[in-house]
């Protein structure tokens, strides 16, 4: 059965503390890892795609990687507004369309 | 770009009774998605458009669901004799067919059962 799963649940970090967040999935032939982030009451915002092992991709402060098994979204000296849930998600085996998408990683980071 | 839109973005209503949401896509998106998002999950996979066809279906998606997108541009979901148990955020998403395929998420409509 595919599976995508996050962790830690939530972390809470000091302003500039570095961090990463783990995303692990089990899926037959992956077609794409997808990030997303996501404000209190509000739809989620796209981040990142990635498609084959060894991929990186880089926002501001966010650098997102990609294995054959998992996926990191690190985050290097992070401010307050960078608190928010990270979601990240892949297509499931038999569907080229829909999204699985794992529960998320409630960040806090404390000025 | 002026981003996908749902309306409303809250609907309280009392249980037995029917919700109809709407989901305005990006306009030169054809794909069109539906999802259910509870407190502390991921968004659920409902239902998916590509133009105005309804191609995948999750086994979510009760008897008591349907979801319809007549022309290809908007969509509506609608709940019938709703439950508490249908109590989340309803996302949609759309994307278009050239491309990566990036699906692009609206705001979301919050449904609280009473």
């Amino acid at each position: 059965e595919d599976q995508v799963t996050q962790s830690p649940e939530a972390l809470r970090l000091q302003e500039g503390e570095s961090s990463s967040l783990n995303c692990s999935y089990t899926v037959s032939g992956l077609r794409g890892l997808f990030w997303y982030r996501q404000d209190p009451g509000k739809g989620p915002e796209f981040l990142f795609t990635l498609y084959s092992a060894g991929e990186e991709k880089e926002k501001e402060r966010l650098k997102a990687t990609l294995t054959k098994k998992e996926s990191f979204l690190h985050i290097t000296a992070p401010k307050p507004e960078d608190s928010a849930t990270y979601l990240c998600a892949v297509p499931p085996s038999g569907s080229a369309r829909q999204l699985t998408f794992g529960s998320g990683t409630q960040l806090t980071v404390l000025p | 770009d002026t981003g996908v839109s749902q309306n409303p973005r809250h609907k309280i209503t009392k249980r037995g009774q029917n919700v109809t949401f709407r989901c305005d896509p990006i306009s030169e998106h054809n794909r069109l998605y539906w999802y259910r998002q509870t407190l502390g999950q991921g968004p659920e996979f409902l239902t998916y458009f590509q133009n105005e066809a309804q191609l995948e279906k999750s086994r979510l998606l009760s008897d008591r669901f349907s979801a319809e997108r007549p022309k290809g541009s908007f969509s509506t979901l609608e709940i019938q004799r709703t439950e508490q148990g249908d109590s989340a955020m309803y996302l949609c998403a759309s994307s278009s067919s050239t491309g990566r395929e990036t699906q692009y998420f609206g705001p979301g409509t919050r449904l609280l059962v009473l």
